[in-house]
């Protein structure tokens, strides 16, 4: 069964600095899409980048890159010039051969003036 | 473009008693979910639809029910709830048909059982 591991329940970073957000999966798939979401106090959740296992260049969107290592099962979050807006849970996602997303427990993230 | 709605946003239930959420897309989509999310355990699957007239188990289905009414809507029934389902619970939908879409979320319903 696939499990996805984020074990950095909480993290701080300074306005305008650059915080890196862990995730690590388990499969045994070799096509799949990795996701990584933002739940702000709002409950929403919200698309922040997604990753298809079989491309090997790293998302980016905008301040938001991930460092997608296949081979150790990596999915970082990297988040550049860190804004107040940014705080939230960050969850970590996995999607395989199944219609279905396998979530991380999550990262609460703060964002500080 | 409303997503995903989810009604009610709020309830408060007593022990046993019965209750429905209610969930409808306007995206067309032929794929639709129900999570629950507790404190320190992400968000864990229920039970999903993958098309109009299908639902599968998720990872925890026990106590709970669901229907596809029809494509756009997709019901969680607890029959006689319980303390231990108190939870925020989110609805989903995706689209299975041409390039993988992510999942499109609801806002949620907090829930708390007494």
């Amino acid at each position: 069964a696939q499990t996805v591991t984020q074990s950095q329940p909480e993290m701080s970073v300074q306005e305008a600095e650059t915080v890196t957000l862990s995730c690590t999966y388990d499969t045994s798939e070799s096509n799949y899409y990795l996701f990584w979401y933002k739940q702000p106090p709002s409950r929403q959740m919200i698309l922040v980048i997604r990753q298809e296992a079989y491309k090997q260049q790293n998302a980016t969107e905008n301040r938001f890159s991930v460092n997608f290592q296949k081979a150790a099962k990596s999915f970082s979050l990297k988040i550049s010039d860190s804004q107040l807006g940014d705080t939230a849970m960050y969850f970590c996602a996995f999607r395989g051969n199944t219609d279905k997303l396998i979530f991380g427990t999550g990262t609460r993230l703060q964002v500080f003036p | 473009n409303a997503g995903v709605t989810q009604t009610p946003k709020f309830q408060v239930l007593k022990t046993g008693q019965s209750m429905t959420l209610q969930c409808a897309q306007d995206m067309n989509h032929n794929s639709m979910y129900w999570y629950r999310q507790d404190p320190g355990m992400g968000l864990r699957l229920i039970y999903y639809s993958a098309s109009e007239g299908t639902t599968d188990k998720g990872e925890v289905p026990n106590g709970y029910n669901v229907s596809r009414l029809n494509k756009r809507e997709f019901s969680l029934r607890l029959e006689s709830a319980a303390p231990s389902q108190t939870s925020v619970y989110f609805c989903a939908s995706s689209t299975s048909t041409g390039e993988y879409q992510p999942q499109h979320f609801g806002d949620g319903t907090r829930l708390s059982i007494l």
